[in-house]
């Protein structure tokens, strides 16, 4: 079965620092792992998605994550926080040969301080 | 692309009362879900279609839970008898299909809030 682990519900960074969000993820077949922004009030939006391919995955906003199997990880970084960054981040799994449920984390709350 | 459109994005009813909310899906779309958020947490998978077909249910959809995609483009969740414990964003998501499905994202709307007094 799937499963998502993210570690730190809470993170907070100084601007212009280093973000690293933490994900691990449990799956019995190659997976698709997915990482998804929400602001208060609204749905989620993807940042970025690894299928297959290359490892290390560009999204939106700056953000990026790497793919290592042998860790079963897809940590979220960017190398530079801005204040409008601060939002709820949620690391999702779906597996590949015929699956179509997503699996969420149970968050990691971003805070970005001045 | 329109977006993911969702009807009441706020519902306030007594326990015991039904409620039905609408998901407007982008059109292109075949697949559409339901899930259920509460504070502090990850959307929880509720139901799936693919098309009109509704081809998997969560254990957390009860009897009380029913939802219908009649002709394969918006959907509608209907709650009855309200409990307090259903109180919860309900989140709606659509995506394409892919071959080997599970890889295409899912673009959510805004969701619609529900509090049971």
């Amino acid at each position: 079965a799937q499963s998502v682990t993210q570690l730190g519900s809470h993170v907070s960074v100084s601007e212009g620092a280093l973000v690293l969000l933490r994900c691990n993820y449990s799956s019995s077949v190659p997976p698709y792992l997915f990482w998804y922004v929400q602001y208060p009030n609204q749905g989620l939006q993807l940042l970025l998605k690894y299928t297959t391919g290359a490892t290390l995955v560009k999204g939106i906003n700056g953000f990026e994550a790497e793919f290592k199997k042998s860790e079963t990880s897809f940590h979220l970084t960017k190398p530079s926080a801005h204040m409008s960054d601060a939002a709820e981040y949620f690391c999702a799994v779906s597996e590949a040969t015929g699956g179509f449920k997503t699996i969420f984390g149970a968050g990691t709350r971003l805070f970005v301080k001045a | 692309d329109t977006g993911v459109s969702q009807d009441p994005r706020h519902k306030i009813t007594k326990r015991g009362q039904n409620v039905t909310f609408r998901c407007d899906p982008i059109s292109e779309h075949n697949r559409l879900y339901w899930y259920r958020q509460t504070l502090g947490q990850g959307p929880e998978f509720l139901t799936y279609f693919q098309n009109e077909a509704q081809l998997e249910k969560s254990r957390l959809l009860s009897d009380r839970f029913s939802a219908e995609r009649p002709k394969g483009s918006f959907s509608t969740l209907e709650i009855q008898r309200t409990e307090q414990g259903d109180s919860a964003m309900y989140l709606c998501a659509s995506s394409k299909s892919s071959g080997t499905g599970g890889g295409q994202p899912q673009h959510f709307g805004d969701g619609t809030r529900l509090s049971i007094l």
